[in-house]
Parts: structure tokens; C-alpha cells; sequence
């Protein structure tokens, strides 16, 4: 069963607003981490954002924030005023800190066009 | 700022032949990784390796693939008789192990098996 689910493959959205790509997951693990990753055209994997199963405040980097719903297993990233930069692959990510090892596992992604 | 890097960036192979994938994690780092991306397709985990042993490995992971630290510095991904279907993109990665600490990834090698 998909642990990470984004329901999102592309989404076309104008300069300047706001964006929000969507991300599920299931986990039984009481201590889990959830991630955002960009990949640009260029191919390389960009640490966004972070989102620990315990904290109690939305994560926050710049532009980018977390929607974290626990009881809806949700944690969306929103990305706003949105940039012609911001065109790329987007992955969910999430570790399950409960388990022996420390891998974590992605989403298929959302690839985000950002139209000028 | 310390960055994984890898190399080479872009790896041509004959069907059959062995490669090396060559990842130089960051210092402080004590878990590492190796992923694959098939072309525009989900990142998917093959192994990782704490301790100078694999942790972990995923069902791709089969005997055709090995990891290796022979020194301080170094991680490697071997294939031992390349396939087709093992090109892609080799994505390696280390993180310090810390909970919230994410996973830093080298910027890939593409390995295209002809």
C-alpha cells in the first residue's frame, strides 16, 4: 500500500498567487517526519521543509509552509506568491522514525507550472 | 555550505558491463543512501547504510547490486551486469541521523545502459 499519496501529477498556476500541493500519508508510527522535496529541470533533489509528527506549530521556511493535519494524515505544502523559479517536480516525503532504519520514502510528485 | 557531491554526472554502459557510482557523502554524516529515479518517475529507495553495514535494502536491491565505503570519505554503488532497465538516475544521499534532519542528496548520475 502507497504510503505517500500525491493526488496532484501537474498543476498550472499564475505568477504571483498562491499554491497549495497536496499530500497524504499512512502511517501506524506514532513518530514520523514529513518532507518536501523541489527537483528542478536541472535534476538535483532541494530540501524545502520539514514537519515533525509532535510539533505543535506549522512549519514554516519563506515562502514555503506546512499544512500539517494530523487526524487527516495531510501535510500540504504551500508556496506563496509564487515564482517563475518555483517550476518544478514536487515531492512528499516521510520518515518513520520508529523503524530500525532511517530511509525515508516519497510520493510520485506534482510538477508545478508556473505560468507568467 | 557541505554538499554531497557524486560522480560521474552522466555514466554510458554497455548491457553486461559492471559500474561503479561513486558518492562522497558529507563528513559529519553517519547514514547513507542510495535512490533511483527512472526517468520523470517516483524516487525510489534502494539501500542504506549505517556502521559500514547496509541497514536496509529495498526489493530492487537484488544481488546484482552492491555498496561499499572502502575509505573515510567514499560510498559506492556497484552493478555487477548492467540491464536495460537500470537506467536511470542514481541518486545518492546522507544525513546525520538526527530525527528532524533531512536526507541531503548529491546532484545524481545518470547511468544509461545501451
Amino acid at each position: 500500500a502507497q504510503k505517500i499519496t500525491q493526488t496532484q501529477p501537474g498543476m498550472f498556476v499564475q505568477e504571483k498567487e498562491a499554491v497549495t500541493l497536496d499530500c497524504t500519508y499512512d502511517t501506524s508510527d506514532p513518530s514520523y517526519g514529513l518532507f518536501w522535496y523541489k527537483q528542478p529541470s536541472s535534476g538535483e533533489m532541494i530540501f524545502l521543509i520539514y514537519q515533525g509528527s509532535y510539533d505543535q506549530q506549522n512549519a514554516t521556511e519563506g515562502r514555503y509552509s506546512l499544512n500539517f493535519q494530523k487526524a487527516r494524515k495531510s501535510a500540504n505544502l504551500v508556496i506563496s506568491a509564487s515564482q517563475l523559479g518555483d517550476s518544478a517536480m514536487y515531492f512528499c516525503a516521510m520518515r518513520e522514525v520508529g523503524n530500525r532504519d532511517d530511509k525515508i520514502i516519497f510520493g510520485k510528485g506534482t510538477r508545478l507550472h508556473i505560468l507568467p | 555550505e557541505p554538499e554531497v557531491t557524486q560522480t560521474p554526472s552522466h555514466q554510458v554502459t554497455q548491457m553486461g558491463q559492471e559500474v561503479i557510482l561513486r558518492c562522497v557523502p558529507i563528513s559529519n554524516h553517519l547514514y547513507f543512501y542510495w535512490y533511483r529515479q527512472i526517468l520523470g518517475q517516483k524516487v525510489e529507495f534502494l539501500v542504506s547504510f549505517y556502521n559500514n553495514e547496509i541497514s536496509e535494502k529495498s526489493e530492487i536491491f537484488d544481488d546484482q547490486f552492491s555498496v561499499e565505503r572502502p575509505d573515510g570519505s567514499n560510498f559506492t554503488l556497484k552493478i555487477r551486469s548492467t540491464k536495460l532497465e537500470d537506467s536511470a538516475m542514481y541518486f545518492c544521499a546522507s544525513s546525520d541521523g538526527e530525527r528532524n534532519s533531512p536526507l541531503h542528496f548529491g546532484n545524481g548520475t545518470r547511468l544509461t545502459v545501451t
